[in-house]
């Protein structure tokens, strides 16, 4: 059973703080990771893209993978309220053009 | 650039009927998807198209079927609808190559009564 696994929140942080984003996925051959970010009532669209261990930044927004450990992350810093929103993880576990494995999605909060 | 476009955008069904949804992307993507999302459950694949005159199931294929039409147009068709797939529906395409990301359309809220 491939998965993705994130915890679903609701992560509350205060507007101006870094928001820490964590996703765990199964198969250890993964190459290619994506974050997603969902507001409510709207379609998932891309915010960040990983496919090396170490880190990318783009922003306000860092993307961290790490393979040995089967973990990626995402950080926000200088969160705003319009961050606030559900952070999708997904993973491309077995390459080529087979579907992206999503995780459930952590719901982010940010409080001005 | 319209990128995937959904139709309908709402929809209600009593039970037992039919419907199709429709999904057409413009950008010449080889790979498209059919998910489904349910509050507390993410989103859940139903039938995707690797290329063009391929289908495969996902995760939650029962009660549906699909048809990839063209390179560009893949349709999910209820036969029978049932109050359990109410649901929000998304369309996704991507190019298919190693490290490409999914681009979704802004989605079809179906509600079975």
């Amino acid at each position: 059973q491939k998965e993705v696994e994130q915890n679903s929140g609701p992560l509350s942080v205060p507007e101006g703080a870094i928001a820490s984003l964590n996703c765990t996925y199964s198969d250890r051959v993964s190459q290619s990771f994506f974050w997603y970010r969902q507001y409510s009532g709207k379609s998932p669209e891309l915010i960040m893209s990983i496919y090396s261990n170490g880190d990318k930044e783009d922003g306000r927004f860092t993307a961290q993978l790490n393979k040995a450990s089967q973990y990626v992350s995402l950080l926000i810093r200088d969160s705003q309220p319009s961050d606030s929103a559900t952070y999708l993880c997904a993973v491309n576990m077995l390459g080529g053009n087979t579907p992206l494995v999503f995780g459930k999605g952590t719901r982010l909060s940010v409080i001005a | 650039n319209a990128g995937v476009t959904q139709t309908p955008k709402f929809q209600v069904l009593k039970t037992g009927q039919s419907m199709t949804l429709q999904c057409a992307q413009d950008m010449n993507h080889n790979s498209m998807y059919w998910y489904r999302q349910d509050p507390g459950m993410g989103l859940r694949l139903i039938y995707y198209s690797a290329s063009e005159g391929t289908t495969d199931k996902g995760e939650v294929p029962n009660g549906y079927n699909v048809s990839r039409l063209n390179k560009r147009e893949f349709s999910l068709r209820l036969e029978s609808a049932a109050p359990s797939q109410t649901s929000v529906y998304f369309c996704a395409s991507r190019r298919g190559d190693f490290n490409t990301e999914a681009f979704f359309g802004q989605g079809t809220r179906l509600t079975v009564v």
